[in-house]
């Protein structure tokens, strides 16, 4: 079956760091897009971070810029997001998506999520 | 940054119904729009994509139109199986948003 699935939610003090991973199975990452995607519980959706196929682009969203880093290990299938800085704000359930398309202008694989919670 | 609003943000309609959903950009994003359908508990779904192209596997009574600032989806007649919320998604720059979501359910 082709799906993502993220790991690494848990609950972390405000300040702290965190770091989710997302791994792929039943295809290969390399020549795809990635991005998170988070939405607080019962909200919307607000991209964070994305990565071109080859790496070339990588992008964030003002409210993480600075405090979360993306990245990619096509060797591993997988796509991280590093989280430096947390704060109650960032509480929510994190997406990965794939962009068939090499970029990150849409999302058309998603993973079920997996939930950060920034709490003290 | 280009902002996204949508209208209605709920709406109630009956089976077999027409329903149409707004997307508004604040700036020209051409025909870089995509819509998505999410239901309750479940990841979202690409629905269209490029403003007008469905998806592989979306039912046809799904349809998207406009192109610029002014965007439309349609559910030509509306199923059960079509509550959800809808989310339009720009990517006109490198810093794609979504709109608010419509949330449909049915009377």
């Amino acid at each position: 079956e082709v799906q993502v699935v993220e790991s690494g939610g848990r609950v972390v003090r405000p300040g702290g760091s965190l770091r989710l991973s997302c791994v792929a199975s039943g295809f290969t990452l390399e020549d795809y897009g990635l991005s998170w995607v988070r939405q607080v519980p019962g909200k919307g959706l607000e991209w964070i971070s994305g990565i071109y196929w080859n790496g070339g682009n990588i992008g964030y969203a003002d409210s993480v810029k600075g405090r979360f880093t993306i990245s990619r290990d096509n060797a591993k299938n997988s796509v991280f997001l590093q989280m430096d800085s947390l704060r109650v704000e960032d509480t929510a359930f994190y997406h990965c998506a794939v962009d068939y398309s090499g970029s990150y202008s849409r999302f058309d694989l998603w993973g079920q999520g997996t939930l950060v919670t920034v709490s003290s | 940054d280009i902002q996204m609003t949508q209208s209605p943000p709920s709406l109630s309609s009956s089976v077999g119904d027409r329903v149409t959903i707004t997307c508004q950009a604040s700036q020209d994003i051409s025909s870089y729009l995509n819509w998505y359908q999410q239901k309750p508990g479940i990841a979202p779904k690409l629905l269209i994509y490029d403003a007008s192209t469905l998806e592989t596997g979306v039912p046809s009574r799904f349809t998207g139109s406009g192109s610029g600032t002014h965007f439309i989806l349609t559910i030509t007649s509306l199923q059960p199986e079509d509550i959800a919320t809808y989310y339009c998604q720009h990517f006109a720059d490198l810093s794609p948003t979504f709109g608010p979501g419509t949330k449909v359910t049915v009377k």
